[in-house]
C-alpha cells in the first residue's frame, strides 16, 4: 500500500539518451529525496527538496538535475546516460521535523547500455 | 569517523536465535534513530524508530538505545528466514533533518 510512487520500475536505455524518472506521493509531505544504491552497497543522497522550488544537491555528485513544481511530484532528469548511470535510483518522501523515517517508493533499476 | 558506523557482517544466526544488530553514531546531540530493512533488490522499509534512552519493543523487535555511549542497536528474537536482509541504521543528526544512513549490516538466518 505504498503511497510514493515511482516509474518505471525497469529501464534499459542507450547512451546519450535522456531520460526522466519520475517519482509522486499522495501524502502532502514537503521534503522528498533521491537516493542511488548500487546492489549491495550503500545509500547515496544525490537530490533533496524541502518544498516546492526547493531543490539542492546531496552528498554525492550527479550529474542528474531535479525539479519541484508540485508539492506531489519530484522527477530526476539525465540529459545524457552513461553506462556509469547505471544504478537503482530511489525516492523518499517525509512529514516535517526530526522524528519521522522516510518512506521510500519502490525505486527504478536503471540500465545504460 | 563515520558519522553512522555498522559492522557490515554477514552475520549469521540460527533459526529461532536472538540476531543483535549494532550501531554507532558521531553526533552527541543526535535525537531521532531508525531501523530499516532492506531485501535484495527492494528498497529500505522502516521497521523501528527511537528517541529515548532505553528499550523499544515492536512484537519480535527491540530496539536499544544508549545516548551516553552514542550507541543504538537492534534485536531480532525468535529469528526467522524471513529476516534474512541487510538492516540499516539511520539517524537525524542536530545540525539538520537530514536522515544519515549507515552501510547496513548483512543477516542471515540459518535455517
Amino acid at each position: 500500500e505504498a503511497d510514493i510512487y515511482q516509474t518505471p520500475r525497469y529501464l534499459v536505455i542507450g547512451t546519450g539518451k535522456k531520460i526522466t524518472l519520475e517519482c509522486s506521493q499522495t501524502m502532502g509531505h514537503d521534503k522528498m529525496y533521491w537516493y542511488q544504491q548500487d546492489p549491495g552497497m550503500e545509500l547515496h543522497l544525490i537530490h533533496y527538496s524541502y518544498g516546492v522550488n526547493s531543490t539542492e544537491k546531496g552528498d554525492l555528485s550527479s550529474e542528474s538535475t531535479v525539479s519541484r513544481i508540485r508539492t506531489e511530484h519530484f522527477p530526476l532528469t539525465l540529459e545524457s546516460a552513461r553506462p556509469s548511470h547505471t544504478s537503482q535510483y530511489l525516492c523518499a518522501s517525509s512529514e516535517p521535523g526530526t522524528h519521522y523515517g522516510y518512506t521510500f517508493g519502490s525505486g527504478t533499476r536503471l540500465t545504460v547500455v | 569517523q563515520k558519522e553512522v558506523e555498522q559492522n557490515s557482517g554477514p552475520l549469521s544466526v540460527p533459526e529461532g536465535a536472538i540476531a543483535s544488530l549494532n550501531c554507532t553514531y558521531s553526533d552527541r546531540v543526535s535525537q531521532s534513530f531508525f531501523w530499516y530493512r532492506q531485501y535484495s533488490g527492494k528498497s529500505p522499509e522502516l521497521i523501528m524508530s527511537i528517541y529515548s534512552n532505553g528499550d523499544k519493543e515492536d512484537g519480535r523487535f527491540t530496539a536499544q538505545l544508549n545516548k551516553a555511549s552514542q550507541y543504538v542497536s537492534l534485536l531480532i528474537r525468535d529469528s526467522q528466514p524471513s529476516d534474512s536482509a541487510t538492516y540499516l541504521c539511520a539517524v537525524i543528526l542536530n545540525r539538520d533533518d537530514k536522515i544519515i544512513f549507515g552501510k547496513g549490516t548483512r543477516l542471515h538466518i540459518l535455517p
